[in-house]
């Protein structure tokens, strides 16, 4: 049975950074794009960031770039998303979902979601 | 950057009656469209992709059509688990969401 399991969320001040964690299980991670969405309150969901199976592709929605990185260790079958210079409007539910084999993909898999609030 | 635009944006519906949502993209997206259903505090749940393929374990009720730039989600008989908030999103170039289509009881 395929499971995402993130980690990682909480309440931060603005400014403040915070490290998201996703742990993957029962499928081969390593031959799979992986990607971030998010989703703030009574919004849809957001594309944030995706990255291929070797991290030689990397993409991100333009509102984080130069703030967040997406990684991933396939030893540990985990995916990260580190979060630098937090903003109000970066307040919702992030999940790691899982994509395809080709860079063309929808996300089949999702996690349960882990909270992130960024207010004073 | 591409466009998803969804119409209605809520819809009120009863148990059995065919529902049809629609999905336009600002420029062409081939077929490169998946629906997801999302009940509140949960995840989205994937159940069309590649603009008309259903995903293992969706009831035939739900089918997707079209290409280009307009889609449509229907629900043939609409159950009473269907309740809920429907997505469109493209992967043709990056990743983009519809606003939503909230299909509500009449």
């Amino acid at each position: 049975e395929v499971q995402l399991v993130e980690s990682g969320g909480g309440l931060v001040q603005p400014g403040g950074s915070l490290r998201l964690s996703c742990a993957a299980s029962g499928f081969t991670f390593s031959n799979y794009w992986m990607s971030w969405v998010r989703q703030a309150p009574g919004k849809g969901p957001e594309w944030v960031a995706n990255i291929n199976q070797d991290e030689s592709k990397i993409y991100y929605v333009d509102s984080v770039k130069g703030r967040f990185t997406i990684s991933r260790d396939t030893a540990k079958n985990s995916l990260y998303l580190q979060m630098n210079s937090l903003r109000a409007e970066d307040t919702a539910v992030y999940y790691c979902a899982r994509g395809g084999v080709t860079g063309n993909y929808y996300l089949d898999y999702w996690g349960q979601g882990t909270v992130v609030t960024v207010s004073s | 950057d591409i466009q998803m635009t969804q119409s209605p944006s809520t819809l009120s519906a009863s148990v059995g009656d065919r529902v049809t949502i629609t999905c336009r993209a600002s420029q062409s997206i081939n077929s490169w469209l998946a629906w997801y259903q999302q009940k509140p505090g949960k995840a989205p749940k994937l159940l069309i992709y590649d603009a008309s393929s259903l995903e293992s374990g969706v009831p035939s009720r739900f089918s997707g059509s079209g290409s280009g730039t307009e889609f449509t989600l229907t629900i043939s008989s609409l159950q009473p688990d269907d309740f809920a908030t429907y997505y469109c999103q493209q992967y043709n170039n990056y990743w983009t969401f519809g606003q939503g289509t909230k299909v509500e009881i009449k």
